[in-house]
């Protein structure tokens, strides 16, 4: 149980070009899900709480108009990185907090972008 | 403001030896505690957590981790590692603003020696 997945596993794309990545929970509702951004050999870093039917809460220096985020369904939540930069180039993972286990957050498998 | 202090950047530790990862938090009110593991190129996979009760908790995979107020840590144990346990674990406290966010620390990665 419990299980979350993302898609792509990984993609690259022009600069300039737009990205979208999908996360879903398998096997249970997430009113909250969470995007995080990992760079080599680094921690996670909170992106963004996202919300089901609502605004999702950037973490402060995260542009919102550049990484759009979208939670439409209590399953899905995506993110968008518009007019990607080399810069953004990085490991994207998402989570979704599982309403009946007591606050925890199950994690995707990640989605690896490049951006040339 | 609440942070998570992996002490340890990276661990050699024999095939078959007993194994204890550091963490510390700075966290005001009482924390829900976690600890994670990440094999290369993957997502994270939850080994245990900690939000009352019983201070030494059992988690997955024969990991276990001891919850001591006094020294505000969090230390992650396992008494016999295999191979397979080579990866990266991070430790997390979540934190409350509304609703539950994590903060991790820099992590620690794990080597298994023959």
């Amino acid at each position: 149980g419990a299980v979350v997945s993302q898609h792509p596993s990984r993609v690259i794309c022009k600069s300039g070009t737009s990205v979208k990545i999908e996360c879903r929970s398998l096997d249970f509702q997430a009113t909250t899900m969470f995007w995080y951004r990992q760079f080599p050999k680094q921690s996670l870093m909170l992106m963004a709480t996202s919300n089901e039917g609502s605004k999702a809460t950037y973490e402060q220096g995260v542009e919102k108009d550049k990484f759009l985020i979208n939670h439409a369904s209590l399953t899905l939540s995506t993110l968008t990185v518009t007019s990607a930069h080399p810069e953004d180039s990085s490991f994207y993972i998402c989570s979704a907090r599982d309403l009946g286990g007591q606050e925890t957050q199950y994690f995707g498998p990640g989605t690896r972008l490049l951006v040339l | 403001a609440q942070s998570v202090t992996q002490p340890d950047i990276h661990i050699t530790v024999s095939e078959g030896a007993s194994l204890e990862l550091r963490c510390n938090y700075s966290y005001g009110a009482t924390p829900y505690l976690f600890w994670y593991v990440q094999s290369p190129g993957q997502g994270l996979q939850l080994l245990l957590k900690y939000f009352s009760g019983d201070t030494l908790v059992q988690g997955i995979k024969g990991f276990e981790a001891e919850f001591k107020r006094s020294q505000s840590s969090f230390n992650l144990r396992k008494p016999s590692v295999h191979w397979s346990d080579a990866a990266e674990y991070f430790c997390a406290v979540g934190v409350n603003t509304g609703f539950q966010k994590l903060v991790f620390g820099t992590g620690t990665r794990l080597l298994v020696s023959p």
